[in-house]
């Protein structure tokens, strides 16, 4: 079946560091991915996204290419910011199964400190 | 984007109780999902709902446990049925922009069962 599989966290950066945040998928369609945020004590907001191979998802200075060679859809950002603090779940969907159901990968808490 | 609402925002309940929570969206959509998420832990689907039709439940989930009412295209409700300290978790509803190819969730409903 479909799985998501994401670095393992938490992740602890300075403010203004790079960032990536490693994900990795399997899916046996052509899924499309999603990079997903919590924010402390709320719900999931959508980051970015990517339908489709070669495909770059961007938002608030959030990146994330589609690789179907490596089959990964890994989160970058130049410079982050304390606000950047929460968990970050990448997900797919996968429009051969049906129904839009998300598979989500186990979440990866980031930390940023000032 | 849709804006979803969920009631109750959080609760604390008896184990052998039953718990509704109400999921409303502000503009028509087909399908709603609702997810599960363990403390501490990734989303897992519970079941898809389409208005107008039964359920359909992930491998893992019943309805006599997770009973789902769908009575119209803005509107869905989770029951869960029977509490133990084991379904302590965050009950998150979501909706397919089926246009967008995304999905949206609602604040999510915190649930402590004692």
């Amino acid at each position: 079946g479909n799985s998501v599989t994401q670095m393992e966290g938490p992740v602890t950066l300075s403010e203004e560091a790079f960032l990536t945040i490693n994900c990795t998928y399997t899916a046996t369609g052509y899924p499309s991915l999603f990079w997903y945020v919590q924010y402390p004590g709320e719900g999931l907001q959508l980051l970015l996204k990517a339908t489709k191979a070669d495909d770059k998802g961007s938002n608030k200075g959030f990146e994330a290419t589609y690789r179907k060679e490596t089959t990964s859809f890994h989160l970058e950002k130049g410079s982050v910011q304390v606000s950047d603090s929460a968990v970050y779940f990448c997900a797919l969907s996968d429009p051969s199964q049906g129904a839009q159901k998300l598979v989500f990968g186990q979440g990866t808490r980031l930390t940023i400190n000032p | 984007s849709a804006v979803i609402s969920q009631k109750p925002s959080r609760d604390i309940c008896q184990r052998g109780t039953s718990l509704t929570i109400q999921c409303q969206v502000d503009s028509q959509v087909t399908m709603m999902f609702w997810y599960r998420q363990q403390p501490g832990q990734s989303l897992t689907l519970i079941a898809t709902a389409n208005q107008g039709s039964e359920a359909t439940y992930e491998s893992g989930f019943v309805i006599d446990k997770f009973p789902i009412s769908r009575p119209n295209l803005t509107f869905s409700t989770l029951t869960v049925s029977n509490m133990s300290p084991e379904d302590s978790s965050i009950y998150l509803c979501s909706v397919d922009d089926v246009a967008r190819g995304t999905q949206y969730f609602g604040p999510g409903t915190r649930l402590l069962v004692l």
